[in-house]
């Protein structure tokens, strides 16, 4: 059963627009959110975070947004760049010292 | 930018033989963590350890053994490889604990057993 959920597999967006990509979550006690960047044969590099008692993180054109009550966080990308092509991993953690990932979004930007 | 490192990268290996993935870190982490992942899934835990001696499987049942003997060491083991053991291994380190879970990954191994 999986606790956190990327629904959409793949995601295309024009250069200089918005990305937005979306996960769900199903477990309550998660209190730190994550997302990752992964490009092919490389492993995960940590992008940005946000805490339960947050509703929005800033870090230059990324943002996170954390809808408690809906189970959802969204990550924003603007503008996107060619460089922002790459799997993207939402990850939660309950505070024990463990995350769990989702599945993953792969994000294509378009010239 | 995180040190943390695995060899080799890539290995191609039979079955039956023995292997030990490598992972390093320099950041001086106590909590280490290995995770595989198939294209497309989500990265399983299959191990991870809260410092020197202290190992624990993860939540992925996995026929691979870990070791802690020095804080900056944390390698992987496969007795007897098999084709079902073919996947990426991701390790990564952090200081855990609440807000600060987050964890550092290093590049990963491809292990490919014919």
């Amino acid at each position: 059963d999986q606790q956190v959920k990327q629904n959409s597999p793949s995601l295309s967006v024009q250069e200089g627009r918005i990305s937005i990509l979306n996960c769900d979550y199903t477990n309550s006690m998660f209190d730190y959110f994550l997302w990752y960047k992964k490009y092919p044969a490389e492993g995960p590099t940590f992008l940005i975070s946000i805490s339960s008692i947050k509703d929005k993180n800033e870090d230059g054109r990324f943002t996170v947004f954390l809808n408690k009550s809906a189970k959802h966080l969204s990550l924003h990308i603007v503008p996107s760049q060619p460089g922002d092509s790459a799997v993207y991993f939402c990850a939660a953690s309950a505070g024990d010292d463990k995350i769990i990932f989702g599945k993953g979004t792969r994000l294509h930007i378009l010239p | 930018e995180a040190d943390i490192y695995q060899t080799p990268r890539y290995l191609v290996i039979g079955t039956g033989k023995k292997i030990t993935l490598e992972c390093s870190q320099t950041m001086g982490h106590d909590k280490m963590y290995w995770y595989q992942q198939d294209p497309g899934m989500e990265l399983h835990l299959i191990h991870y350890s809260y410092g020197v001696n202290s190992t624990e499987k993860g939540d992925l049942s996995s026929e691979s053994t870990v070791s802690r003997i020095r804080t900056e060491h944390f390698p992987l083991t496969l007795e007897s490889a098999r084709p079902s053991h073919t996947s990426q291994y991701l390790c990564a380190s952090g200081l855990g604990a609440g807000e600060t879970d987050t964890q550092y990954f290093g590049p990963g191994t491809r292990l490919t057993v014919l």
